[in-house]
This record gives C-alpha cells, structure tokens and sequence, in this order.
C-alpha cells in the first residue's frame, strides 16, 4: 500500500490560493491518487480524485505529473469554512494529513 | 454514492467490557473498511471485511480485539473488546463509492 507524506501545517490568508503537495514515490500502477477534507468530529469528505495530469471540479483542482510520485492539491481563493485537515491518499491507507489554517 | 448509517454515534463504556459498532450500507457493496482516528490523529486502518470471508487486519490489529462481521452485502460490525482507556477513539466504517470512498459518520468511544 502507497505511503503518502505531505506538511504537517499550513496558514493561508482568506482569497488565497492554497496550493497542498503530497509525494507518494511507491505509489502502485493502478492507484488513484484521492484527496478528503475533514472538519473536526466529522467523517472525511471526498474532494477530488485523480491519476494522472490534471482534474478539476466545483471545489478543487488537482496536479498530478507523469512520474506520479506527487500530487499538488490547489484551492482557489480560500474561506475561513476552508480551515481543515485535508489528506491525500492512495486508499485505503491514510496519510497524516495537512492542518490548513485560513486567517482573516 | 452510498450512504452508510453508523450506529452508536458516541458511546462511554467501563473498562474491561465490549462494544459492538454497526454500519448498515444502503447498497450492495463488497468491501468495507474499518478505521480508527485517535484524538488529533489521522485515520488508521484496522481491517478490510469481505463478505463470506474472514476479515484482512493491518498491522497492529488483532481479531480477537477488533472481531469483524460481514453477514451480508450491507451490514458490518466491528468489536472492540476487553477495552481500556487507549481504546478512546472515533471509529469509521467504510466503503468504496464512485470515485473514492463514503465514510460512516463514526462511532466516538470513551473509555473510563
């Protein structure tokens, strides 16, 4: 099974793009690389979904490059809703997460 | 995507006693999984359960603490049994739905 790692923490300003890099080097041929949010006493949320290139959706966008060793989750123009933990993964196994802290 | 109903939503138990976690599934679905989140902890994977098959535990993980079943298509309970305190957890079931996963509410569970 993949192992993710991504920062521990970020900060961003509100209507900041929050770009989020997470490297998986062992990542298996026909793994998605899935990325979820998760608020406090809440279940992760799916946010998007990708193998390769780039995926776009209503709430997020993802980058993964042609050696698919790392994905970089970019969300436009954050809000104070945004603060969360976001994790990437090649499911089932979950990373540690990143902490993102939007600031007013 | 599926929905799944996660049952009991929190839960206090004495130390030394078991408790039975349910999550009922609104389709048919051949794996689900089960995960621990201790207290600012990411989610750590305890088992996959197959239907009319044994459970697959990760490292770390036991079937004689966490026993596993899968009666059915729709329908898993996860035990843990013979608590104590470092058994205070969320715990989530799991299962593949569209593009990534649908999560349980989860189960918060202390143990006093």
């Amino acid at each position: 099974l993949a192992k993710t790692t991504q920062p521990i923490s970020m900060d961003s300003y509100e209507g900041q793009e929050v770009n989020i890099t997470c490297s998986h080097n062992n990542i298996a041929t026909n793994d998605y690389i899935t990325w979820y949010q998760q608020f406090p006493s809440q279940g992760p949320r799916f946010i998007i979904q990708g193998y390769k290139t780039k995926v776009t959706n209503e709430v997020a966008s993802l980058f993964i490059p042609a050696d698919r060793k790392s994905s970089t989750l970019s969300l436009p123009r954050v809000s104070l809703s945004d603060t969360a933990v976001y994790y990437c993964l090649a499911l089932p196994v979950f990373g540690k997460g990143t902490r993102l802290s939007v600031i007013a | 995507s599926a929905v799944i109903s996660q049952k009991p939503s929190r839960d206090i138990c004495q130390r030394g006693t078991s408790l039975t976690i349910q999550c009922q599934v609104d389709s048919q679905v051949t794996m689900m999984f089960w995960y621990r989140q201790q207290p600012g902890q990411s989610l750590t994977l305890i088992a996959t359960a197959n239907q009319g098959s044994e459970a697959t535990y990760e490292s770390g993980f036991v079937i004689d603490k966490f026993p596993i079943s899968r009666p059915n298509l729709t329908f898993s309970t996860l035990t843990v049994s013979n608590m104590s305190p470092e058994d205070s957890s969320i715990y989530l079931c799991s299962v593949p739905a569209g593009s990534g996963y649908t999560f349980g509410s989860g189960t918060r569970l202390t143990v006093v």
